[in-house]
């Protein structure tokens, strides 16, 4: 069965800073990875994906991920964040040929201060 | 199109109540879902369906009903509710099939709270 780690609970950054936020996985066979955004009091929102291809996937808002494979990560990277910016993001992998069957982390929560 | 949307967006229960929490979507996908979203363990699959009349459960079924009766509606139902169950559920939906494009989208969650 595959898992996902999301690295750090909270993550408090100040506006214009960059930040990366951390996610590792583990599964036995190919997966797709996702990057969704839930502001507050929201549903979830897709940020990005890695399919296959190129390993850096860009997504909206300015929000990329780089796909490693040998260390089994997806960490998501912005240059600079802006107060909007705030919200909880969960990294999400679903397993190729299993169906649409997502396993999410646990989530971070990105905190932007002025 | 709406998209996906949940009623009720608040729900407080009493230990032992029954509820039916409602889901439908309007982009006619035929596999659908439940989640529960709790503090810590991000969103944990309750039960999908793949079409109507076929359901089949997922991590956490216990003390969850699913039925899909229909392509658009996919209901989740409480039978007699506890503490544990209180949480935050989201319904998703997306087009059938492991492929990359497939998609889930998200409906805006129902916050249940059981006393």
């Amino acid at each position: 069965a595959q898992s996902v780690t999301q690295l750090d609970s909270q993550v408090p950054v100040f506006e214009e800073a960059p930040v990366e936020l951390r996610c590792n996985y583990s599964s036995s066979v190919s997966v797709y990875l996702f990057w969704y955004v839930q502001y507050p009091n929201q549903g979830l929102q897709l940020l990005l994906k890695y399919l296959s291809g190129s390993t850096l996937v860009k997504g909206i808002n300015g929000f990329e991920a780089e796909f490693n494979k040998s260390q089994t990560s997806f960490h998501l990277r912005k240059p600079s964040v802006h107060i909007s910016d705030t919200a909880e993001y969960f990294c999400a992998v679903r397993v190729l040929k299993a169906g649409n069957m997502l396993t999410f982390g646990g989530g971070t929560r990105l905190m932007v201060k002025p | 199109n709406a998209g996906v949307t949940q009623t009720p967006k608040f729900q407080v229960l009493k230990t032992g109540q029954s509820m039916t929490l409602q889901c439908a979507q309007d982009m006619n996908h035929e596999y659908m879902s439940w989640y529960r979203q709790d503090p810590g363990m991000g969103l944990r699959l309750i039960h999908y369906s793949v079409g109507a009349g076929i359901t089949d459960q997922g991590e956490v079924p216990n003390g969850y009903n699913v039925s899909r009766s229909t392509t658009e509606d996919f209901p989740l139902r409480l039978l007699s509710a506890a503490p544990s169950q209180t949480s935050v559920y989201f319904c998703a939906s997306s087009y059938l099939g492991g492929g990359p494009y497939n998609e889930q989208f998200f409906g805006p969650g129902t916050r249940l709270t059981v006393l």
